[in-house]
């Protein structure tokens, strides 16, 4: 079974701190995917990465940037929290272009 | 008007009541995809289709190109069923990226 994990699954920051969320996937995906998930707006791509060191904005980039130096790594960073990153953060990975995405369990983080 | 739209966004139904949750999309796609969501927050994919119908225990998953829709159905329904529903459709120009839907909140009660 494809394992997607995340490093918390709940995070409680302030505002004006660096965060790290990361990503691991056991199966030699290609692609991995960072989302946010808010109440009314549904799932929302930040940035993805189709292979080790590559990276495409998203729909939401503005505050988030991404590092992936191992295949199976995909790490979003908020540079400078705010409150309104405070939200579910969703990683995901796939194989191909057209495969099926394998989600991680979330993490829920809260910016105070 | 969004890209992909659900229906009903909630849905309340007694315990073997069969349910049905709708997607329309306006964009073109290579396949649909139907996840659930439970408390707590974890995806599973259920479905991957790009035409005509699939099949899973009790969940049954339809598509129609031309109309551009889908449909999710769960025969016999059970409070264990109870979760978000949530579909998605990759944009043409990048395959990998996908639109989702608001999501469909579903209550099976006992």
């Amino acid at each position: 079974d494809v394992k997607v994990t995340q490093s918390s699954r709940y995070l409680v920051k302030r505002t004006g701190e660096k965060v790290f969320l990361e990503c691991v996937q056991d199966m030699d995906h290609e692609n991995m995917f960072w989302y946010r998930q808010d109440p009314g707006l549904g799932l929302r791509l930040i940035y993805f990465s189709y292979d080790v060191k590559m990276k495409e904005k998203g729909d939401i980039p503005e505050g988030y940037s991404v590092s992936r130096e191992k295949k199976e790594r995909f790490s979003l960073i908020l540079e400078s929290a705010s409150t309104n990153q405070t939200s579910m953060y969703l990683c995901a990975s796939s194989f191909g272009s057209k495969e099926t995405q394998y989600f991680g369990p979330g993490t829920r983080l809260l910016v105070l | 008007k969004n890209e992909v739209e659900q229906s009903p966004q909630n849905l309340t139904a007694q315990e073997g009541e069969f349910i049905t949750i709708n997607c329309s999309y306006s964009v073109g796609i290579s396949a649909l995809h139907w996840l659930q969501q439970h408390p707590g927050g974890g995806i599973v994919s259920l479905f991957m289709l790009s035409s005509g119908k699939k099949k899973h225990g009790r969940l049954i998953a339809t598509i129609n190109i031309q109309e551009k829709h889908s449909s999710l159905h769960i025969t016999a329904s059970h409070p264990r069923d109870s979760a978000v529903y949530i579909c998605a459709v990759p944009l043409l120009q990048g395959a990998q990226k996908l639109v989702f839907g608001q999501g469909t909140r579903l209550t099976i009660n006992p």
